[in-house]
């Protein structure tokens, strides 16, 4: 089965400005997760989608991070602005849904702000 | 907050050592237990995992892990490490009802030929 995909890979910005973030997750896969990896850290949920909706946003810093899943598939994530402190590995991940799905991963966005 | 700590964050071996990785959690409850690993250049992929039934847990490539509720605690182990097995390893928990696991911050293991 093909993964999860993310684009892009690599993004260098100036704080300040927004950037977005893709990610397909596997087909069939309900739950749609992004993580913030900051180096040395272990990832940090940002944002959980079942299907379309919401399910657990409540470390997503509101105020400059954003994420749809409009159709449940695709889901983009933004930053607007940006800040120094944003520089992270930001990973996609899918899972069937329910507490003994593992997940999968994406190979991550590693983001540089400067 | 629930969290997970990997007090080894740095582990360097030869091949044919024994590893042993550890993990703790701080939850009394109900938890299901994972083992994430990241090999250089390739996304995170799982390990092994544990829900109920047999305490010790066997996973791909040779590793296994034990769960001892009595001391939070899911350490990872394979008895002969591979150069191979130079990667980045999580210890992932979900607590309760939830289906969101929580990462612990990795330990980089490093196996010399």
């Amino acid at each position: 089965e093909a993964g999860v995909a993310q684009s892009p890979r690599y993004k260098i910005i100036e704080k300040r400005q927004s950037v977005a973030f893709w990610c397909n997750p596997i087909s069939g896969h309900a739950t749609l997760y992004w993580y913030q990896q900051i180096l040395g850290q272990g990832p940090k949920l940002l944002i959980q989608f079942q299907n379309n909706g919401v399910v657990d946003d409540s470390q997503l810093p509101k105020d400059r991070f954003s994420a749809e899943r409009l159709k449940g598939v695709d889901s983009t994530l933004k930053i607007q602005p940006a800040k120094l402190e944003d520089s992270a590995v930001y990973l996609c991940a899918s899972s069937l849904g329910g507490k003994e799905s593992p997940l999968h991963f994406g190979n991550g966005t590693r983001l540089t702000v400067t | 907050a629930q969290s997970v700590s990997q007090h080894n964050h740095h582990v360097i071996l030869s091949e044919a050592a024994s590893l042993e990785l550890g993990c703790n959690y701080s939850y009394g409850g109900t938890v299901n237990l994972f083992w994430y690993v990241q090999y250089p250049g390739q996304h995170l992929q799982l390990l092994l995992k544990y829900f109920s039934g047999d305490p010790l847990v066997k996973g791909i490539k040779g590793f296994e892990a034990e769960f001892i509720k009595s001391k939070f605690s899911f350490n990872l182990r394979k008895p002969s490490v591979q150069w191979s097995d130079t990667a980045e390893y999580f210890c992932a928990v979900t607590y309760g009802g939830s289906y969101i696991p929580t990462f612990g911050r990795g330990t980089s293991l490093i196996v010399h030929p």
